[in-house]
């Protein structure tokens, strides 16, 4: 599982209040992903980062930033948390190459905003 | 825009059976990476395997293996002697080698049936 957790694991908010998740991983690992997944979507990637202070927009970056200040540590953010935002998320790292390339994910954050 | 398609959202199979499942991408790019992964009932996402395009040979993990046919844009995953325990969401992942994004299909869901 490459060290990840994510916190909290479980989260209800009020609409227009601000939400960070956070990732964090043991392992060093250059790129970790944030994505969210709703029924009938699948996963979707919000954004992503390949190092520290270098991250770029997903598929459905709209309404989140991220961070990312320590190799271990990437964060999501929703600004003002809207209702189309509850979802499953999920962080995730690449292990590049050898033995071979992989990705692992954390357990998930399930976010529920009223 | 690149693109990756799973059509199957969902197969029942015999146990003991071969599984099949199917996923197709679109892009122009040489370099690139596929990935499937499993996600059981429990929710959490596990990984299966990988094959880049420049690969030879078709990967394998144990009972999984890849079907990775490039001139015809599919990397499908085969399960060998199916078992229960196979019942699942399978999703298959695109990784963009120049960006390091990774996408992923719809999903499909198996169902193994004894």
């Amino acid at each position: 599982d490459a060290g990840i957790t994510q916190s909290p694991r479980h989260k209800v908010t009020e609409t227009g209040t601000p939400v960070t998740l956070r990732c964090h991983q043991t392992e060093n690992h250059r790129y970790m992903y944030w994505y969210r997944q709703d029924p009938g979507h699948g996963l979707r990637l919000i954004h992503y980062s390949y190092g520290v202070k270098d991250t770029d927009k997903g598929e459905v970056s709209d309404g989140y930033s991220v961070s990312r200040s320590k190799t271990e540590d990437f964060l999501l953010t929703l600004e003002s948390a809207t209702s189309s935002q509850t979802s499953v998320y999920f962080c995730a790292i690449r292990q590049e190459g050898l033995p071979q390339e992989t990705q692992y994910f954390g357990p998930g954050t399930r976010l529920l905003v009223l | 825009a690149q693109k990756i398609t799973q059509t199957q959202p969902g197969m029942f199979v015999q146990e003991k059976e071969a599984v099949t499942l199917d996923c197709t991408y679109d892009t122009s790019d040489q370099s690139y990476g596929l990935f499937w992964y499993k996600q059981p009932s429990s929710g959490e996402m596990i990984f299966l395997i990988y094959q880049g395009s420049y690969d030879e040979q078709n990967a394998t993990e144990g009972r999984y293996s890849l079907n990775f046919q490039k001139a015809r844009k599919s990397a499908n995953l085969v399960i060998s002697a199916s078992q229960l325990g196979d019942s699942a969401m399978y999703f298959c992942a695109w990784l963009y080698s120049n960006a390091s994004k990774i996408i992923f299909g719809s999903g499909t869901r198996l169902s193994i049936q004894p």
